[in-house]
């Protein structure tokens, strides 16, 4: 596709359920990368990856946070046992070197998960 | 470390006035900085960006921002609002690496209401 794609846009899910968020970045770019909003505030960084190698993980908040993106392409973030403050929209965003060597990153519409 | 400050989380002007959104970073390397726009229930939009070439930097819809590293600023414009810039703006910043991304740092957004 054109753009960024995310799925699912809404995603309710029961506290302590195992959710799995999608994104199918633009063909492609090399880079990809995993945000999280919570409400009123800006994206925090999750996490990166670099075609299929995940370079930086930094931004996830625990161990029930957990990204992959096998062939390169699309990549999955899965929240294991979820909790309340899990709640936020998740952003994903996939970028390439432009033709003078700078970075532009597109972003995807957002899943908002809503853990209840 | 690299930061952002949005000052003030919401603006109102009137239709036709001067928009007018502030943003500070802090950087101990030469930073790229990036405005971006998001409308409800949408991802993020660029607006535009700063990447070491022109400090005067136009985007879309009108919008445009300065660079001013002795006051370590970015601050967004436009001269003359319409209803349609009603929307949530963050401003964000990172570097140059040698891959092909590095993850934005964003600021905690201002909200521009436009009244008529």
């Amino acid at each position: 596709g054109a753009g960024v794609s995310q799925s699912p846009r809404y995603k309710v899910a029961k506290r302590g359920q195992d959710v799995a968020l999608r994104c199918d970045p633009i063909s492609g770019h090399v880079s990809l990368f995993w945000y999280q909003q919570a409400l009123g505030q800006g994206p925090e960084f999750l996490t990166y990856f670099q075609n299929e190698a995940q370079l930086d993980k930094s931004g996830l908040p625990s161990d029930r946070f957990f990204a992959e993106r096998p062939e390169g392409s699309v990549s999955t973030l899965k929240i294991q046992r979820t909790q309340q403050e899990d709640s936020a929209v998740y952003l994903c965003a996939s970028s390439n070197l432009d033709g003078e060597g700078r970075t532009e990153a597109f972003f995807g519409q957002g899943t908002r998960l809503t853990v209840v | 470390a690299q930061s952002v400050t949005q000052l003030g989380s919401h603006v109102s002007v009137s239709e036709g006035a001067l928009v007018l959104l502030r943003c500070n970073y802090s950087s101990s390397v030469p930073p790229y900085l990036f405005w971006y726009v998001q409308y409800p229930n949408q991802g993020l939009q660029l607006l535009l960006k700063y990447t070491s070439a022109a400090t005067l930097v136009k985007g879309i819809n009108g919008f445009e921002a300065e660079f001013k590293k002795s006051e370590t600023s970015f601050h967004l414009t436009k001269p003359s609002a319409h209803m349609s810039d009603a929307a949530e703006y963050f401003c964000a910043v990172t570097y140059m690496a040698n891959q092909a991304g590095t993850a934005l740092i964003f600021g905690k957004g201002t909200t521009l209401s436009v009244s008529s």
